[in-house]
């Protein structure tokens, strides 16, 4: 079935990287996407890549997609406290539909 | 030009009572989208929209859950008879097309008392 999954939690400490990981089912997906969730607030689109592509840098974020392994990461650089938030990861489906992970709680510690 | 925008922010109702939550998209967005996320749960797709038709209801989770859309713009989404269980954030989105990247409104927090 339709299926995108990430772990929950996740914290690191202020100033290392921090990696989200995620897996998807559909190999027919054009973009994978990451959003971020802040308390109290909407969704913001992070970044997104093409399928065709295998990485994707954007300032401090790193985009890495194994097509094989239908396995998608979102690496932050130097995480900061404003990087505390939920992180979802997203696949668009072949009838158009996004399949939404369930988020993954970045929790950053001093 | 405006994000995408929905109204109210927050509506706190009684169980059996019809609320009407609505979605301004982005101008010259043709694709909209209904999610629904409960605490501690992800994004559950309810319904899209491309134009006014709804190829997708499939995520509607009963009858009550009703939606429109006129005039390829403002989008209304129903829920008669309310009930507890559909406490939750309601978020839309909109996107190019329906292809593109989706952009998100901050939702309309429901509460059913």
């Amino acid at each position: 079935g339709e299926d995108v999954e990430q772990s929950l939690f996740l914290s690191v400490r202020e100033g290392d990287s921090s990696v989200i990981n995620c897996t998807y089912t559909d190999s027919s997906s054009t973009y994978l996407y990451w959003y971020k969730q802040e308390p109290g607030a909407g969704l913001q689109l992070l970044t997104y890549i093409f399928s065709n592509m295998d990485m994707k840098q954007d300032q401090r974020l790193t985009v890495l997609l194994n097509k094989k392994d239908k396995h998608l990461s979102l690496r932050i650089a130097d995480t900061q406290t404003g990087d505390s938030a939920i992180y979802f990861c997203a696949e668009s489906m072949s009838d158009d539909k996004i399949i939404f992970g369930k988020g993954t709680r970045l929790h950053i510690l001093p | 030009g405006a994000g995408v925008s929905q109204s109210p922010s927050n509506k706190v109702t009684e169980k059996g009572k019809d609320v009407e939550l609505r979605c301004d998209p982005i101008s010259g967005h043709t694709a909209l989208y209904w999610y629904r996320q409960s605490l501690g749960q992800g994004l559950e797709f309810l319904i899209y929209f491309q134009g006014n038709s709804a190829p997708d209801k499939s995520g509607l989770p009963s009858d009550r859950f009703s939606a429109e859309r006129t005039g390829g713009s403002v989008s209304t989404l129903t829920i008669q008879r309310t009930q507890q269980e559909d406490s939750a954030v309601y978020l839309c989105a909109s996107s190019f097309q329906g292809k593109e990247t989706q952009y998100f409104g901050p939702g309309t927090r429901l509460l059913v008392l």
